[in-house]
């Protein structure tokens, strides 16, 4: 059983388009998080969510609107695509949010390509 | 604000025995994590330390030094399999766990 599953895996669209990606957690844990990870591979947070509740919301544009309709799930809505959004994102879970350890969960990853 | 800084790569060769440093700047440090990327996969959980001194796990080992603001990871007995990017990520001590990753150090084991 996958763990942290993102869908889709591949994402190739046009700018301006709208498109989302689904993250979806079967470990009970309480808090989920957005990183992207762009084309030198850094990683950085964008958003996280405890128990559906916003808790993390890094600078990023308004074009991205996370949505948790309950703890095991978290999407991601991306609208008026650009290039710059051209990325890996990928979705993380932890058990609980200021809990003693630094392990996150990840997805596989959504390729999100752009043209 | 924060940094994370870690070398861009290191190359070794098998069976050897490699450290991986990392230096950081941040406001409210709570604790140090590494992960392993392979290409094309998931960064996957190593090690934390929240405490100075060596965490070992295996043929991985981390270290941390609270008061340098400074962590390394510790690879022996290396395998071609451990070709991969590794990177620290600082625990800020937000009331929530944000984790915020270094740059990465892509790792190439050879014969």
């Amino acid at each position: 059983d996958t763990a942290v599953s993102q869908t889709p895996k591949y994402l190739v669209t046009q700018m301006g388009n709208d498109k989302s990606i689904k993250c979806e957690q079967n470990l009970g844990h309480d808090t989920m998080y957005w990183y992207k990870q762009d084309s030198k591979k850094f990683l950085k947070i964008m958003f996280s969510y405890n128990n559906k509740e916003l808790i993390i919301n890094e600078t990023v544009p308004n074009r991205f609107s996370p949505k948790s309709p309950d703890k095991a799930h978290l999407n991601l809505h991306i609208n008026s695509l650009e290039l710059g959004d051209s990325a890996v994102y990928f979705c993380a879970s932890s058990p609980r949010t200021g809990g003693d350890t630094g392990e996150l969960f990840f997805g596989e990853g959504s390729r999100l390509t752009v043209l | 604000g924060q940094s994370l800084e870690q070398p861009s790569e290191v190359t070794a060769v098998e069976g050897a025995i490699v450290q991986i440093n990392c230096t950081y700047q941040t406001s409210g440090f709570y604790g140090l994590s590494w992960y392993q990327q392979h290409d094309g996969g998931a960064p996957t959980f190593l090690s934390y330390n929240a405490l100075d001194g060596l965490e070992e796990t295996g043929r991985f080992s981390s270290f941390l030094s609270r008061s340098d603001s400074y962590g390394y990871l510790l690879l022996q007995e290396l395998q071609m399999k451990d070709s991969a990017s590794y990177f620290c990520a600082v625990k800020e001590n937000t009331g929530f766990q944000k984790l915020v990753f270094g740059t990465g150090t892509r790792l190439l084991v050879s014969p």
